[in-house]
């Protein structure tokens, strides 16, 4: 079955350093791949969405990768700030093994970040 | 303009009961889906409804039924509820049925059921 898997544990990293995230997958061929913020209580925000024939994608302080043949996407926040400081989720869509024609999104169980000011 | 709002907040229910859940997507969304988000996972796809049709269906019991109205809103309707139903509800909508390279999905802030 389907598998995403995310660094269980929590990252804690000092203000001004840059994060990395990570996001590995089994049996599955997304043609998209995704990274939300989700805040306590509150909805996912989706952050950066990159395409299977992409390898990086940036949008000011965030990079993403993607490794369709390690089948692994690496989110990275750079000059990170305590108000980055959230759980940050990796979502799969678009399986390419059945013609990627879905809406439906696969999430992994997401990384909780802490900066330490 | 207003995001995806959904009611109520909190909800607090016994097992056995019945709830209904609800959802208003961003204006000119037509597609919504449901999640179910359980302490300490990630969200976990229910359903995806577009043009008031059910489009995709997760892998949950049949004890879970949704609709979608003419105006796009969307209810979840959970039946016999176990206490393994508690959960974070996210409603999420979006402008196509399909996922394209433009295309994301926009959540709601959820409605928090506990089933005592």
């Amino acid at each position: 079955s389907q598998k995403i898997e995310q660094n269980s544990e929590a990252l804690n990293i000092q203000e001004g350093k840059t994060a990395t995230l990570t996001c590995n997958y089994t049996n599955y061929s997304p043609a998209y791949l995704q990274w939300y913020r989700q805040d306590p209580g509150r909805g996912p925000v989706f952050l950066l969405l990159i395409r299977e024939n992409e390898k990086e994608k940036r949008k000011e302080r965030l990079k993403v990768t993607f490794d369709t043949t390690l089948k692994q996407s690496l989110f990275h926040i750079t000059a990170s700030q305590p108000a980055d400081s959230a759980t940050y989720l990796c979502a799969l869509a678009g399986d390419l093994n059945y013609g990627g024609a879905t809406n439906k999104l696969i999430f992994g169980t997401g990384t909780l970040l802490a900066v330490q000011p | 303009d207003a995001g995806v709002t959904q009611s109520p907040t909190h909800l607090i229910k016994t097992r056995g009961q019945h709830v209904t859940l609800r959802c208003s997507p961003i204006s000119g969304h037509k597609s919504v889906s449901w999640y179910q988000q359980v302490l300490g996972q990630g969200p976990q796809f229910i359903f995806q409804y577009y043009e008031k049709e059910e489009r995709g269906r997760g892998n949950f019991p049949d004890r879970f039924s949704a609709r979608q109205f003419p105006n796009y809103s969307s209810e979840l309707n959970v039946n016999a509820l176990l206490l393994g139903d508690s959960a974070l509800y996210l409603c999420a909508s979006s402008t196509h049925r399909v996922m394209g390279p433009q295309e994301t999905q926009y959540f709601g802030p959820g409605t928090r059921l506990l089933v005592l």
